[in-house]
């Protein structure tokens, strides 16, 4: 089957502007999150979906922001662009909520110039 | 907080040989798991093995075990008969039973060679 599917895989973009990543989970998969991967942070939670409901968010301002919709898949935005928002951003999708069964996509690197 | 660390930034071994990459963990939990993921130069985080906090039997999967010392809130991994596939960053990671994140460590970068 068809494993999760993260669009688009490189993105580079101009400071002050807004981006939006997309994360198609694991067909029958409801659970979404979201985290954000640095050279420096390392690996930060930034949010977690479950049937199109926000169910916890990670330490970030609130340019960051997503949504999950009917069908799962799910979008994160960051408006007003800063360097330091360049990352690999990674997906993961699971049936659930509880702590196993979770899968990963490829991630989008998005460079900010 | 739940933090997770890692000491080692770099590890290398000899094709076939046995190595050992090392994670500690501090909770005040007592219901978690721990996980060690592997990401590839293809940046998908793969998971290679986990163990339930509950479970005093280290968990195997083939030539990857773990050594978890719930005490000491320490979480090894060995992976044996080491191959050119296993290189890869390797990160531990801790989620709570009941959490709604991974809390990651900062990863050991593991070269394998020939």
């Amino acid at each position: 089957k068809a494993g999760v599917t993260q669009t688009p895989r490189y993105l580079i973009k101009t400071r002050g502007q807004q981006v939006t990543l997309s994360c198609s989970p694991i067909s029958g998969h409801r659970s979404v999150s979201w985290y954000q991967q640095t050279p420096g942070q390392g690996l930060q939670f930034l949010f977690e979906y479950f049937s199109e409901t926000q169910r916890n968010k990670g330490n970030f301002p609130g340019r960051f922001s997503g949504r999950q919709f009917s069908n799962s898949r799910s979008e994160m935005n960051v408006s007003t662009l800063e360097l330091g928002d360049s990352a690999l951003y990674l997906c993961a999708s699971s049936l659930g909520t509880g702590p196993m069964g979770y899968t990963f996509g490829s991630g989008t690197r998005l460079t900010v110039v | 907080a739940q933090t997770v660390t890692q000491s080692q930034p770099e590890m290398s071994v000899q094709e076939a040989e046995t190595v050992t990459l090392s994670c500690t963990y501090d909770t005040s939990e007592s219901d978690y798991y721990l996980f060690w993921y592997k990401q590839p130069p293809s940046r998908q985080m793969i998971l290679v093995i986990r163990q339930e906090a509950y479970k005093q039997q280290n968990a195997t999967e083939n030539r990857f075990s773990v050594n978890f010392q719930k005490a000491a809130k320490s979480f090894s991994l060995k992976i044996s008969d080491s191959q050119l596939g296993d290189a890869a960053m390797y990160f531990c990671a801790y989620r709570r039973n009941t959490g709604n994140q991974f809390y990651f460590g900062t990863g050991t970068s593991l070269t394998v060679i020939p």
